[in-house]
């Protein structure tokens, strides 16, 4: 079992839609979860954190997470062609100084004008 | 100015030839990443450092070897290329760990094919 998992797509949504990305983790002690978004032939970059269970909101972006079912998602409201990217859903493992991040292998969002 | 810069963008080289990475951010950031993205977008740590200490050293083949000369640089030397190892090479680097807000500042990554 991968430690950090999501769909790889395409996930194809037309534009003003709702995408929802959908994330799993194995490690249960996880605390830190984190969305980062990789425009084709770029690197990623950080969208967004969430450390609680409960949703947090920024824009049109919310990230949900469940400790309990070890799940994690991004929701993007009015969904826009410039949203098209991977988004990778990340993990932070191991204490402040040493921990490091594992990644999904990301999902595909396409979105259709 | 570029806040993590990695040379070169593009390598292509044969099978068994050795290759190095340049990678020096002026964020003035104590820790630095080699992370690697294959073919299908999966990105996996490699090796990580803080203030010129290896702190991470994931299961890496030893053909792989990192260098950190201080704490604005980390190179990454290559020994003995396999085809396997064609991948975008990215460096990041960090505050100080990962910890406290998960953001690491990547390169724009190097391209590796090996034929």
């Amino acid at each position: 079992q991968k430690e950090v998992e999501q769909n790889s797509g395409p996930l194809s949504v037309p534009e003003g839609a709702i995408a929802s990305l959908n994330c799993t983790y194995s490690d249960r002690v996880s605390q830190s979860f984190f969305w980062y978004r990789q425009y084709s032939g770029k690197s990623p970059e950080l969208i967004m954190s969430i450390y609680s269970n409960g949703d947090k909101e920024d824009g049109r972006f919310t990230a949900q997470l469940n400790k309990a079912s070890q799940y994690v998602s991004l929701l993007i409201r009015d969904s826009q062609p410039s949203d098209s990217a991977t988004y990778l859903c990340a993990v932070n493992k191991g204490s402040s100084n040493t921990g490091k991040l594992i990644f999904g292998q990301g999902t595909t969002l396409q979105v259709k004008p | 100015d570029t806040a993590v810069s990695q040379t070169p963008k593009y390598l292509v080289t044969q099978m068994g030839n050795d290759k190095s990475i340049k990678c020096e951010q002026n964020l003035g950031h104590d820790t630095m990443y080699w992370y690697k993205q294959d073919s299908k977008k999966f990105l996996k740590i490699m090796f990580s450092y803080n203030n010129k200490e290896l702190i991470i050293n994931e299961t890496v083949p030893n053909r792989f070897s990192p260098k950190s000369p201080d704490k604005a640089h980390l190179n990454l030397h290559i020994n003995s290329l396999e085809l396997g190892d064609s991948a975008v090479y990215f460096c990041a680097s960090s505050p100080s760990g990962t910890g406290a807000t998960g953001e690491l500042f990547f390169g724009e990554g190097s391209r590796l094919t090996v034929l």
